[in-house]
Parts: structure tokens; sequence; C-alpha cells
């Protein structure tokens, strides 16, 4: 068990930039998820991945953000034109089971920071 | 109002004494409830899941929950600095059984 993994760990951005983050999830999870967090606030769910589907999206998520998981392996999560608000730290979890019945393993996420 | 309530604190609690933190949940029907540890910088890490009405004892935590009163509470007996973080409340609503949603958390800290 390696942990969930996450790519880059920072990263920093000009407004109207495109961004990608990837999330290597643990191996034998077949469940993967998305959250933000800001600043003093608790993790908001973006999305859910069992295997390769998208089952679920938030409202949170505008069109401009998109989320894959081919293979059901590893999933990236790409940002278009970035905003300031979209500043905060994106974190990946995954889980063997569903959320209600197995825990989530988080990464240690990526901070994105756009100036 | 928040599906997820917590006191944001901070909570200060001195070494040896017990923290009691606080939740409460807007869903009715909500069936699973997790209680989060997440160090400053860190990412989060489950310490407690509760399913039934009741106590659930772990070491030195407790998890107790009130479904009559939508409350969740955590107790964490003989508190050590390295407990000092922020405790995140979770809870799976009826109609969203992966959708994991998370409370704003409570800043704990332990005095020495």
């Amino acid at each position: 068990d390696t942990g969930v993994s996450q790519n880059p760990r920072h990263k920093i951005t000009k407004r109207g930039q495109n961004v990608t983050f990837r999330c290597d999830p643990i191996s034998e999870h077949n469940r993967l998820y998305w959250y933000r967090q800001t600043l003093g606030q608790g993790p908001e769910f973006l999305t859910y991945f069992q295997n390769e589907a998208q089952l679920e999206k938030s409202r949170l998520l505008s069109d401009r953000f998109s989320a894959e998981r081919p293979k059901g392996s590893f999933s990236t999560l790409e940002i278009q034109r970035t905003e300031q608000g979209d500043s905060a730290m994106y974190l990946c979890a995954s889980s063997r089971q569903g959320a209600g019945s197995s825990p989530l393993h988080f990464g240690n996420g990526t901070r994105l920071t756009v100036t | 109002q928040k599906e997820v309530e917590q006191n944001s604190g901070p909570l200060s609690v001195p070494e040896g004494a017990i923290a009691s933190l606080n939740c409460t949940y807007s869903d009715r029907g909500s069936q699973s409830f997790f209680w989060y540890r997440q160090y400053s910088g860190k990412s989060p890490e489950l310490i407690m899941s509760i399913y039934s009405n009741g106590d659930k004892e772990d070491g030195r935590f407790t998890a107790q929950l009130n479904k009559a009163s939508q409350y969740v509470s955590l107790l964490i007996r003989d508190s050590q600095p390295s407990d000092s973080a922020t405790y995140l409340c979770a809870v799976i609503p009826k109609f969203g059984n992966e959708k994991l949603t998370f409370g704003t958390g409570t800043r704990l800290t332990i005095i020495p």
C-alpha cells in the first residue's frame, strides 16, 4: 500500500490558463474521489468515479472543470480558463468500496494558486 | 442550513483532560458518520466511523451518535499534545451514498 499519490504538489498559474492535476489511487481501490478545500473550510465534494465511470458530479463543478479516469486507474482533473476563485487545495481520495462502508484514503493534495 | 455543522473553535483543552467535539447534521435519513483528523498542511485521515445510535470506543477515542437529535460527537480521553489538529465531522446523506459531506472542522489545541 503506497498510498494515494497526487502531482504536482503545488501549481501556480496565471488567470485564464489551463491546469491539469493527476491522482494515482491505491491500486486495488475502485472508487476515486476529488474534493476541493479552501482555508478554514472542510473538503467539498467535486466528483467521484467507480472504476472508469464518473457517477456523480457536484453542482460546484462548472463547465470549466473536467475529470477523467481512463481504464479505471489514475485520474486527471483539468480546470480550463482558471479564475482566482479556483485557488484551493485539490484533494484526491480512493476507497476499496463505497464511501459509506470503506474509509477514504486521501492523497497529500495539489495546492493551486491562481494569480 | 448547512448539511453538517461544527463549531470552528479554536477549542483549547489541558493535557490529560477530555476533549469533546460536537457535530450536527441536517439530513434525518443519514446513515453513516465519520470523524477525520487533519493536521495543519496535511490531508484528512479517518479516526472513527459510527453507524448506529450509542457509543463506539477505540482506544482513547469515543464516538457518540444520536440520530433522533441529529447529533454526533467525539470524545478524546487523556488528551495529548499530538491530538492538536482540526477534527472534521463527515456524513453520508441518505440519497448520496457516495458523497461524503464534511463540516468546516473544529480546531483543537491541547495545552501542555
